[in-house]
C-alpha cells in the first residue's frame, strides 16, 4: 500500500524557515517523480515544486521566487520541501504528493501538514 | 500560465440525480486534463486523468469528457459519498487547478 507521511509543519513567524519531510514506503520511491501542492485554509489547489525520481530535475511555481527548494534522499524514501522568507500567504496544508508515470497527475497524496506563517 | 475555470461554483443536488460540471482552460491543453475530489479534512483523490480515463477503483458513475478547452466531469447517479469539492486540474504545461464546484445536498 503506497503511504505518504508529511511531518515538520507548524507555527513560524514571518521570515523564518522551515523543512517539510515527506517518509514514502510502499512502492519504489526512485522510480517516482514527487511534488508538493499546498492548500491556503478555504482555498484550491497549487502545485508548489517538483522534482525527477532521481533528484536531478527540480521545478518551481513562478511565484515563489526561489524562496523554497525541494530535494529527495532516495536511499531513505524521503521528500523534503525547505522553506525559506516564509509570508503569510504561505500559510496552507502542504501535501506530499506522486506523480503519475510521466506526468504531472498526482495517483497518491499524503494527509498534509499544515504550515502556519503568522507573528 | 493556464488558467482554469470550473462552473458552477457551487451545485444543490439530491442523491441519485445526474451531475455534470464544467471545467475551461485559457488555451488548449488537448487530453491533459485531471479531475479530483475532496471531501472536507481528506486530501484530494484522483478520478480521471487523460481526460477521460479513470483512475483505479473510481466507480463507473464517474466519467469525463472534453480535449482542447472545454471538459465536463459526469457523475451519472449521485451517492452521499459523492458530496464534495471536485476540482480539475491541466497539465500540458506548469500544473494548475481550477477553483473546484463543491456538490451540497439539496
Amino acid at each position: 500500500e503506497v503511504q505518504l507521511l508529511e511531518s515538520g509543519g507548524g507555527l513560524v513567524q514571518p521570515g523564518g524557515s522551515l523543512r517539510l519531510s515527506c517518509a514514502a514506503s510502499g512502492f519504489t520511491f526512485n522510480n517516482y517523480a514527487m511534488s508538493w501542492v499546498r492548500q491556503a485554509p478555504g482555498k484550491g489547489l497549487e502545485c508548489v515544486s517538483g522534482i525527477s525520481g532521481s533528484g536531478r530535475n527540480t521545478y518551481y511555481a513562478d511565484s515563489l521566487k526561489g524562496r523554497f527548494t525541494i530535494s529527495r534522499d532516495n536511499s531513505k524514501n524521503t521528500l523534503y520541501l525547505q522553506m525559506k522568507s516564509l509570508r503569510a500567504e504561505d500559510t496552507a496544508v502542504y501535501y506530499c504528493a506522486r506523480y503519475l508515470g510521466a506526468t504531472t497527475v498526482v495517483d497518491y497524496w499524503g494527509q498534509g501538514t499544515l504550515v502556519t506563517v503568522s507573528s | 500560465e493556464i488558467v482554469m475555470t470550473q462552473s458552477p461554483a457551487t451545485l444543490s443536488v439530491s442523491p441519485g440525480e445526474r451531475v455534470t460540471l464544467s471545467c475551461g482552460a485559457s488555451q488548449s491543453v488537448s487530453s491533459n486534463l485531471a479531475w479530483y475530489q475532496q471531501t472536507p479534512g481528506q486530501a484530494p483523490r484522483l478520478l480521471i486523468y487523460d481526460a477521460s480515463t479513470r483512475a483505479t477503483g473510481v466507480p463507473a458513475r464517474f466519467g469525463g469528457s472534453g480535449s482542447g478547452t472545454e471538459f465536463t466531469l459526469t457523475i451519472s447517479s449521485l451517492q452521499s459519498e459523492d458530496f464534495a469539492v471536485y476540482y480539475c486540474q491541466q497539465y500540458s504545461s506548469w500544473p494548475s487547478f481550477g477553483p473546484g464546484t463543491k456538490v451540497d445536498i439539496k
